[in-house]
Parts: structure tokens; C-alpha cells; sequence
């Protein structure tokens, strides 16, 4: 059964530093991994989906990194702002459970002005 | 284009009481999942429909969740005998064709069982 972990639960940082989310899985046999964003009492937008046959995806700030075979995903969020706040999820699609995504725990990250 | 929108946004009903959730999908998405998200943790899947049929429940707790979506559009997620441990937020989500195109999701519903 596929697990989801993400490190830290909750990060505060000060606002223009560059950050890292980390996300973990433990079945590498995975189509996609997918990055959420979700503001307090709202749904899920997708930033970036990153395909296994893909090391990385980009857009604007963000940079979302796979290495499939250590189980790992990274999302750089480069010169943070306060409008960054909120919870991001992870999320894979995987070979043994292809209709549903697994989601990790989320980070909750607060960037201070 | 008009995303994925859900109704109601919050609901509370008592202990016992039956409700429906609804889920309008992206316009000409053939998948639909319902998801469930509990506070502080991250969403479960519940069900997958691909067009009009279920392809796969494993995700539903029990058999007081059911879920249908007669004519592969609009899908309404029903609870019966509704239970406190039941209160979450509801989120559903559509792609356009398969499981592992990206999954857009709504706001979600906020159930409350008093």
C-alpha cells in the first residue's frame, strides 16, 4: 500500500527566502506526482504535476523535483511572499492504485512579511 | 471555463439524518472522483466514476456512503444514518479522460454531524 509522507508538518519562514517542501512514498511504481496547493477552507489547485518519466518541473517560482527510484519529491519555492501561506499537498498516482491519488499530510507554511 | 463547483459549501445536519452532496465536474471531464479530508490530514479517495459508472468504490467506508452519476456529468455522493465521525470536508475532483491525467478539484463540502 502506497504511503505519503511530508517534512516538515509546518514550516514559518521570513519573507524572500528560497524553501524546500519535502514529500516521500514508499512504492516507487507510480504514473505521476502531483503538487497541491490548498488556502484554509478552500479546495486543492493543482501547481505542478510531474510525470515518472520526468526529474523536474518548473513554473514561475515554484520547481517541483522527482527522483522515482529513492521515493522522493522536492518543491523549491524560490523568494517566498506572504502570499505564499498556506498548506501544500503531494499527491501520486500509482500503478497499484491507479484511480485514486494518495495524498501525503501537507506542509503549512507561513511566509512572515 | 467554469471549474469544478460543489454544493452545498457547508453542511450540518444531526446525528442519524440522511444528506446528499453534489458535484458539477469541468465541462466534458469523463472522470470524477470523491475525495474526503479530515482536519489536518491530507484527502482520502472515496470513489472514481469514469462516465457513468463506478469503477472503482474501494475507498467508500461502508455501505451508508453511495455515490451515482446517472447521466456521466453531475455526480451526488449520499450518506446515510450519518454518523459525528462522519464530519470532514468533501472535495471532488474530474480530469478528462483517465485517473492519471491532472485531477482538478472544487472548494469542497464542509459536513458537520451534530
Amino acid at each position: 500500500k502506497q504511503e505519503v509522507t511530508q517534512i516538515p508538518a509546518a514550516l514559518s519562514v521570513p519573507e524572500g527566502e528560497n524553501l524546500v517542501l519535502n514529500c516521500s512514498f514508499t512504492d516507487s511504481a507510480i504514473y505521476n506526482l502531483q503538487w497541491f496547493r490548498q488556502d484554509p477552507g478552500k479546495g486543492l489547485t493543482s501547481l505542478l504535476l510531474i510525470q515518472s518519466s520526468q526529474r523536474e518541473q518548473t513554473s514561475g517560482r515554484l520547481n517541483a523535483s522527482l527522483d522515482k527510484s529513492s521515493g522522493r519529491s522536492t518543491l523549491y519555492i524560490a523568494a517566498s511572499q506572504p502570499g505564499d501561506s498556506a498548506t501544500y499537498l503531494c499527491a501520486v498516482n500509482s500503478h497499484n492504485a491507479g484511480n485514486m491519488l494518495t495524498f501525503g499530510g501537507g506542509t503549512r507554511l507561513m511566509v512572515k512579511p | 471555463g467554469a471549474g469544478v463547483s460543489q454544493t452545498p459549501s457547508n453542511k450540518v445536519t444531526e446525528k442519524g439524518k440522511y444528506v446528499e452532496l453534489r458535484c458539477d465536474p469541468i465541462s466534458g471531464h469523463t472522470a470524477l472522483y470523491w475525495y474526503r479530508q479530515s482536519l489536518g490530514q491530507g484527502p482520502e479517495f472515496l470513489i472514481y466514476f469514469q462516465g457513468t459508472g463506478a469503477a472503482d468504490d474501494s475507498g467508500l467506508p461502508n455501505d451508508r456512503f453511495f455515490a451515482v452519476r446517472p447521466e456521466g456529468s453531475v455526480s451526488t455522493l449520499k450518506i446515510q444514518r450519518t454518523e459525528r465521525g462522519d464530519s470532514a470536508v468533501y472535495l471532488c475532483a474530474s480530469s478528462v479522460t483517465r485517473s492519471t491525467d491532472t485531477q482538478y478539484f472544487g472548494p469542497g463540502t464542509r459536513l458537520t454531524v451534530l
